[in-house]
């Protein structure tokens, strides 16, 4: 088990086009929230998994944001049309069913240009 | 509204000396609370947590104390290391009633620099 995975590590992306994110937690955890972090600020909540069903959503999440987690195991973000304000660090956070901790990845960087 | 503040930007220590930093909250709710530490391109670290239940929770070099009626806690690093220089993030949690996330509220974090 290596811990939270995260792919890509980096992406640049032009202003309109639609990009997305892979995040696999650590095997065993059935908790999987995505989280956004801008220059200068703590990260923020987006969204939340409990195994396949997503039960949480942040206001930060706007229709342009989709996230899925088809079979309780790996899980997707997809920003569509993005815009410059887009730009930041993502990151995806995984959490076992006895423990109240979250467990974070390295982060997908998205720049859009 | 931000409900946990790091009111410190930045701190500097000497190496061997006791780093603490401070964190705050507004929101009564909270029942768990925690640190992470983070290098800069890298996702956060977890580092040590505290259940609203206790005032206190060490972990090696790493103490956390909670004082609930001040809604405020800290982290103290002793002795501190270059190897701590980091930003350090707070964060607070509850358990949902329904849909029982844990979701956490960071504050901007603390960047801790230890001098050697």
């Amino acid at each position: 088990d290596t811990g939270v995975s995260q792919d890509p590590r980096h992406k640049i992306t032009k202003r309109g086009q639609n990009v997305t994110f892979r995040c696999d937690p650590i095997s065993e955890h059935n908790r999987l929230y995505w989280y956004r972090q801008t220059l200068g600020q703590g990260p923020e909540f987006l969204t939340y998994f409990q195994n396949e069903a997503q039960l949480e959503k942040s206001r930060l999440l706007s229709d342009r944001f989709s996230a899925e987690r088809p079979k309780g195991s790996f899980s997707t973000l997809e920003i569509q049309r993005t815009e410059q304000g887009d730009s930041a660090m993502y990151l995806c956070a995984s959490g076992g069913p006895l423990n109240t901790e979250a467990f974070f990845g390295q982060g997908t960087r998205l720049t859009v240009v | 509204d931000q409900q946990v503040k790091q009111n410190s930007p930045s701190l500097s220590v000497q190496e061997g000396r006791i780093s603490i930093l401070n964190c705050d909250y507004t929101n009564s709710m909270f029942d768990y609370f925690l640190w992470y530490k983070k290098y800069p391109a890298e996702g956060p670290t977890f580092l040590i947590s505290i259940s609203s239940i206790k005032d206190k929770n060490e972990d090696g070099r790493f103490t956390v104390f909670l004082n609930k009626s001040a809604k405020h806690l800290s982290l103290h690093i002793v002795p501190s290391q270059p190897g701590d220089s980091a930003v350090y993030f707070c964060a607070a949690s509850f358990k949902d009633s329904g849909a029982g996330s844990y979701q956490l509220t960071f504050g901007k974090g603390t960047k801790l620099s230890v001098i050697p």
